[in-house]
C-alpha cells in the first residue's frame, strides 16, 4: 500500500523553528490535505492539525500547518523539550479508497 | 467529551484470531456521520490503518489485510470490534481505535502479542 514520504529524524536547537514534511499525491494530500500528529513515548498519538492548519482546541498556536501542492508541512515554532516526539502525517487516498500514513519524523530538540 | 477504549486479549497464538473491541464513551456511535477506524502499531514502527466503519455497517479495510480482516458495529451497546484471522508473529503490535474523521479521538491502546 502507497504511504506518505515524511524524513526519518529532524533535529533542531531549543527555541529554534522546526518545519516536518509529508508527500504524497494527488489522490491523497493534493486532494483533502493531511493531518498531523504527535506521538510521545508509550502514549496514543495525540491530533495536532487536520485538513490543513484546523488546530483542535488545546493546541498551542505554536504547530502551524500548510499544503503546497502534494506536500503538506507542520511548523513547530520556539521549539521545546516536551516537542521531542515522533511526528506522522495521515491522508484518505480517494484512489485507494484508504487512510494512508507516513513512516514518521523522529524530532530531536538539542 | 469522547473517550474510547480497547479490549481484548493481549497473547493471541499464530494461525488463530485476534479479537479486540472498543468501547465508545461520552458521545453516541451512531449520533455523527463518522467512521470509526482501527490502527496498529508494530512495537518500533509506525502507524498502520487496519479499517474503518461507520454505524450504518459500511466499511474501508486495508487493501493489504483486507482478505483477513472483519470489523463490525454494535450500536447498542455502542460499540466497534476487530477480528484479524490467521495471525502471525507479523501482526503483534499496540492496537488503537480512533474516531476516523479527523482522528481526533484515540482509545490508550492495547499491545497484542502473536506467540505460542
Amino acid at each position: 500500500q502507497a504511504g506518505l514520504t515524511q524524513p526519518p529524524s529532524v533535529s533542531k536547537g531549543l527555541r529554534q523553528t522546526a518545519t516536518l514534511t509529508c508527500t504524497g499525491n494527488s489522490n491523497n494530500v493534493g486532494n483533502e490535505g493531511a493531518a498531523w500528529l504527535q506521538q510521545h513515548q508509550g502514549h496514543p498519538p495525540k491530533l495536532l492539525s487536520y485538513r490543513n492548519n484546523n488546530r483542535p482546541s488545546g493546541i498551542s498556536e505554536r504547530f502551524s500547518a500548510s499544503r503546497s501542492g502534494n506536500t503538506a508541512s507542520l511548523t513547530i515554532t520556539g521549539l521545546q523539550p516536551e516537542d521531542e516526539a515522533d511526528y506522522y502525517c495521515s491522508a484518505w487516498d480517494s484512489s485507494l479508497s484508504s487512510r494512508v500514513f507516513g513512516g514518521g519524523t523522529k524530532l530531536t530538540v538539542l | 467529551q469522547l473517550q474510547l477504549q480497547e479490549s481484548g486479549p493481549g497473547l493471541v497464538k499464530p494461525s488463530e484470531t485476534l479479537s479486540l473491541t472498543c468501547t465508545v464513551s461520552g458521545g453516541s456511535i451512531s449520533s455523527s456521520n463518522y467512521y470509526w477506524a482501527w490502527i496498529r502499531q508494530p512495537p518500533g514502527k509506525g502507524l498502520e490503518w487496519i479499517g474503518s466503519i461507520h454505524y450504518s455497517g459500511s466499511t474501508y479495510s486495508n487493501p493489504s489485510l483486507k482478505s483477513r480482516i472483519t470489523i463490525s458495529v454494535d450500536t447498542s451497546k455502542n460499540q466497534f470490534s476487530l477480528k484479524l484471522s490467521s495471525v502471525t508473529a507479523a501482526d503483534t503490535a499496540v492496537y488503537y481505535c480512533s474516531r476516523h474523521g479527523d482522528l481526533d479521538y484515540w482509545g490508550q491502546g492495547t499491545l497484542v502479542t502473536v506467540s505460542p
